[in-house]
């Protein structure tokens, strides 16, 4: 069981630069969450989906697409990178909405 | 506003010490509370989770309290060790909405020798 692998792991873009953050959970969870994690400040939910084929806007979603073609896989997007987009992007999956989420290694975006 | 605040945002404390956590929140209507440990470079992992009817839960060494009334939680950590260094958030649901869960900002613990 892997659980939840994210890839890549680092990502150095120029503004302006298209990129696609693949997340990957072995569960069968229905529900899987993309956050980002800034210095300072709480994980915050970018967007999210309750089941394949649905997708739903977090609490920032501007900047951000994603996809959810199949069960095990939650694609966010990011047509034109800016600075503002450089943080940690970690990947989450739980049952439920009540349950725990189990959470990738995250992968770290530069944005220059 | 729904908000988690927590406090101290950081931490240090000698190996073998005890330490706690505090956590406040104003998110409603209140569904559940989770204590969640970070290791640096690391994704988040679950140590608590407590609903509106539990006042206390224990997982190890790690016990965690709340108070609905107050809507204050605690993370007490007993017999500290160097493994522990590591950020605890804690992270308030609101009923129904996987858009309401909300993470506070975490206090950064570092244990020494």
């Amino acid at each position: 069981n892997a659980g939840v692998t994210q890839t890549p792991k680092f990502r150095v873009l120029k503004t302006g630069q298209s990129m696609t953050l693949l997340c990957a959970q072995d569960m069968n969870h229905e529900y899987m969450y993309w956050y980002r994690q800034d210095p300072g400040m709480g994980l915050r939910l970018i967007h999210y989906s309750v089941g394949e084929g649905t997708t739903a806007k977090g609490e920032v979603p501007d900047g951000y697409n994603v996809s959810r073609l199949k069960k095990q896989n939650f694609l966010l997007g990011l047509e034109s990178a800016a600075p503002s987009q450089t943080s940690v992007y970690f990947c989450a999956s739980s049952t439920n909405v009540f349950d725990e989420q189990f959470f990738g290694p995250g992968t770290r975006l530069t944005v220059l | 506003k729904n908000q988690v605040e927590q406090s101290p945002q950081s931490l240090i404390i000698l190996e073998g010490k005890n330490c706690t956590l505090q956590c406040n929140y104003t998110v409603s209507p209140f569904s559940n509370l989770r204590w969640y440990k970070q290791d640096t470079g690391r994704g988040p992992v679950s140590l608590t989770i407590m609903t509106f009817s539990e006042n206390t839960k224990s997982n190890g060494r790690y016990t965690a309290t709340l108070d609905a009334d107050t809507k204050q939680s605690s993370l007490h950590i007993t017999a500290s060790q160097l493994s522990d260094s590591a950020s605890y958030i804690c992270v308030v649901s609101a009923r129904s909405s996987a858009s309401k869960i909300i993470f506070g900002s975490g206090t950064r613990l570092s244990i020494r020798p």
